[in-house]
């Protein structure tokens, strides 16, 4: 595709729920970001993948979130026993390190626990 | 950890005003600097790139600049007009390791431009 996709738009959950949010990158971008953001606020990097492995996990809150990309291409970031304070609009983007790295972002997950 | 910080938070301006927004980092050990857009309820759209060798980078009636030793950026807005009305967001991304890929984030300017 020509840009970053992401699936669902929004997602209404209830507390304690399991939720996986999908990310499509663009096409040759061997790297994926996921971010957080909540109201008012910047985006937070959670994790980052170059192909199918993940570079650099330190954003993730805690063992809850996890993430994978299992053919360097389609990411999915799942979310176990959600919590209130995971409600957000959780962010994907793509990039190719030789281009810079300039990312490019998708419009968003947002996802609301009740 | 790197810290970014955006002034001023919001601005509301006439249409046809020049405008400045600034970025400031706190770690200058960066590999590049990115200027993104967002409009209410959607994702971010980049604006300009500039890596940390460069000074400045232009695109249309905007341009930003660089000044890697002091650790901050300008967004510099030409003529503004309503349909630039969104919040602007600073991200750097780090210089080593594994870290590389990673933004940094600042809070954003939200900026209105009334006709």
């Amino acid at each position: 595709g020509a840009g970053v996709s992401q699936t669902p738009s929004n997602k209404v959950t209830e507390k304690g729920k399991y939720v996986e949010l999908r990310c499509d990158p663009i096409s040759g971008h061997t790297a994926l970001y996921w971010y957080r953001q909540s109201l008012g606020q910047g985006p937070e990097f959670l994790i980052y993948f170059q192909g199918t492995g993940a570079a650099d996990d330190s954003g993730l809150p805690n063992d809850r979130f996890f993430a994978v990309r299992p053919e360097g291409s389609v990411s999915t970031l799942k979310i176990q026993r959600t919590e209130r304070g995971d409600s957000a609009v959780y962010l994907c983007a793509s990039s190719n390190p030789g281009g810079g790295n300039e990312q490019f972002f998708g419009p968003g997950t947002r996802l609301t626990v009740l | 950890k790197q810290e970014v910080t955006q002034i001023p938070a919001a601005l509301s301006v006439p249409e046809g005003e020049n405008l400045v927004l600034n970025c400031s980092f706190t770690d200058s050990a960066i590999y590049n600097l990115q200027w993104f857009r967002q409009d209410p309820g959607k994702g971010l759209t980049s604006l300009l790139l500039i890596q940390s060798s460069q000074r400045e980078q232009t695109s249309g009636r905007l341009n930003a600049s660089l000044d890697k030793s002091s650790g901050r950026s300008t967004l510099y807005i030409a003529a503004s007009q309503p349909g630039d009305s969104a919040t602007y967001l600073c991200a750097v991304s780090a210089d080593r390791g594994s870290t590389l890929g990673r933004l940094y984030f600042g809070r954003g300017t939200q900026l209105t431009v009334w006709p």
